[in-house]
């Protein structure tokens, strides 16, 4: 299986800061990388698709890039719906594989 | 709005058989257009892919689960459902089911989990 390692594992942050969130795959998976976002009690929701495609819906505060085996989710001004459990996934081959996630708080 | 809905029960005795269902409401699973998913998370541990399934009843199992693990359509009702034999406390876990886009190759909707606790 491709291991997805997400770095922080949490991390503070105050309204208004910009955040970057790293995620590295054990293997090249090209742009085949998703971020989503997980709030207590609700369901997850798909951020970013293909490495940097923005899902419908979703602010342009989020972004993502990357390629290969690094990839980064970007937050631009936090606000206070930001702060959740952020995780990336690899599409790339079966079985589908999750980062740790990286949890977003407020400092 | 595409939705989907976990139900099942939540406690399992150990060596049963956990079994789930994901009601779909604002798509329908017979469109050919999305797979169906279940994923799961341990208590303190990360998302792990348990399976989908496909409109023609074509699966993909996790390596690790594939043994135990059954995923199906019920086109007639909008749904599918998951079955895990022989469960132990290790199954313990919030239960999500999910869908998969073709196009995207990513999980664009999920359910809100359901949590299934394995204890006697």
């Amino acid at each position: 299986d491709i291991q997805m390692t997400q770095s922080p594992s949490s991390l503070s942050a105050s309204v208004g800061d910009r955040v970057t969130i790293t995620c590295r795959a054990s293997q090249n998976i090209a742009t085949y990388l998703n971020w989503y976002q997980r709030k207590p009690g609700k369901a997850p929701k798909l951020l970013i698709y293909s490495a940097s495609s923005l899902q419908s819906g979703v602010p342009s505060k989020f972004s993502g890039s990357g390629s290969g085996t690094h990839f980064t989710l970007t937050i631009s001004s936090l606000q206070p719906e930001d702060f959740a459990t952020y995780y990336c996934q690899q599409s790339y081959t079966a079985p589908p594989t999750f980062g740790q996630g990286t949890k977003l708080e407020i400092k | 709005q595409v939705q989907l809905q976990e139900s099942g029960p939540g406690l399992v005795k150990p060596s049963q058989t956990l079994s789930l269902t994901c009601t779909v409401s604002g798509d329908s699973i017979s469109s050919g257009r999305n797979y169906w998913s279940w994923i799961r998370q341990p208590a303190g541990k990360g998302l792990e892919w348990i399976g989908r399934v496909y409109i023609g009843g074509s699966t993909n199992y996790n390596p690790s689960l594939k043994s135990r693990v059954t995923i199906s359509l019920d086109t007639s009702k909008n749904l599918f459902s998951l079955r895990l034999s022989s469960v132990t406390a290790a199954d313990t876990a919030i239960y999500y089911c999910a869908r998969g886009a073709y196009t995207t190759s990513a999980i664009d909707y999920w359910g809100q989990g359901s949590l299934v606790t394995v204890s006697s």
